[in-house]
């Protein structure tokens, strides 16, 4: 099975504290994914990565960064977190294929207060 | 106009009804079609994807019309367990993903 792995699922910060929120797929994927997910939004893309040490912004990647040195690993980076960064946090991956299913990690919750 | 949108639900259905959701998209050039589905608190996850035939898993059913500019998704004789959110999700190129907001299915006994 392939699996998705956030390092937190749970997270409460203080306004501009620095956040990392890690993601681990085992499924050697060339695209991963950061999305945050609001009630009444759906999901909306941060950044993604199509190759290690490549990204591109998504719809919303103002106040975010992200880092991928590995394949299977990609960081997403609140250089200074804002209360309106508070949600939850969805990272996915997926093969290379047009069609290819996203795999999603079980997210992680940050508050900041 | 949002890209995807989604009437927001809930919809509340007794077991064995059939429920049926819809899905519009704005952009003609979308190319590919999928639902997705999350549970309480959890992640989403594939139900299918959508093909231009329509195509059908068992007591689902997905529809796509194009020169409308919808998919569909057919539930029948639902159950306790399909009760979670129904997400529809259309790919414009490449990893371009765009996800609507959402359609909460609540099945009661």
């Amino acid at each position: 099975d392939v699996k998705v792995t956030q390092s937190s699922r749970y997270l409460v910060k203080r306004t501009g504290e620095k956040v990392f929120l890690e993601c681990v797929q085992d499924m050697d994927h060339e695209n991963m994914f950061w999305y945050r997910q609001d009630p009444g939004l759906g999901l909306r893309l941060i950044y993604f990565s199509y190759d290690v040490k490549m990204k591109e912004k998504g719809d919303i990647p103002e106040g975010y960064s992200v880092s991928r040195e590995k394949k299977e690993r990609f960081s997403l980076i609140l250089e200074s977190a804002s209360t309106n960064q508070t949600s939850m946090y969805l990272c996915a991956s997926r093969a290379g294929t047009p069609t290819g299913e996203l795999f999603f990690g079980e997210g992680s919750r940050l508050t900041v207060l | 106009r949002k890209e995807v949108e989604q009437d927001p639900g809930p919809f509340n259905v007794p077991e064995g009804a059939t429920v049926a959701f819809n899905c519009t998209y704005s952009n003609s050039a979308s190319q590919s079609f999928f639902w997705y589905r999350q549970d309480c608190r959890k992640e989403p996850k594939l139900l299918m994807s959508v093909y231009s035939s329509g195509n059908e898993d068992g007591r689902f059913t997905a529809q796509l019309n194009r020169a409308s500019q919808y998919i569909s998704l057919l539930i029948r004789d639902s159950k306790l367990s399909d009760s979670a959110t129904y997400i529809c999700v259309v790919s414009l190129y490449g990893n371009k993903l765009v996800f609507g907001a959402g359609t909460i299915l609540r099945v009661k006994s």
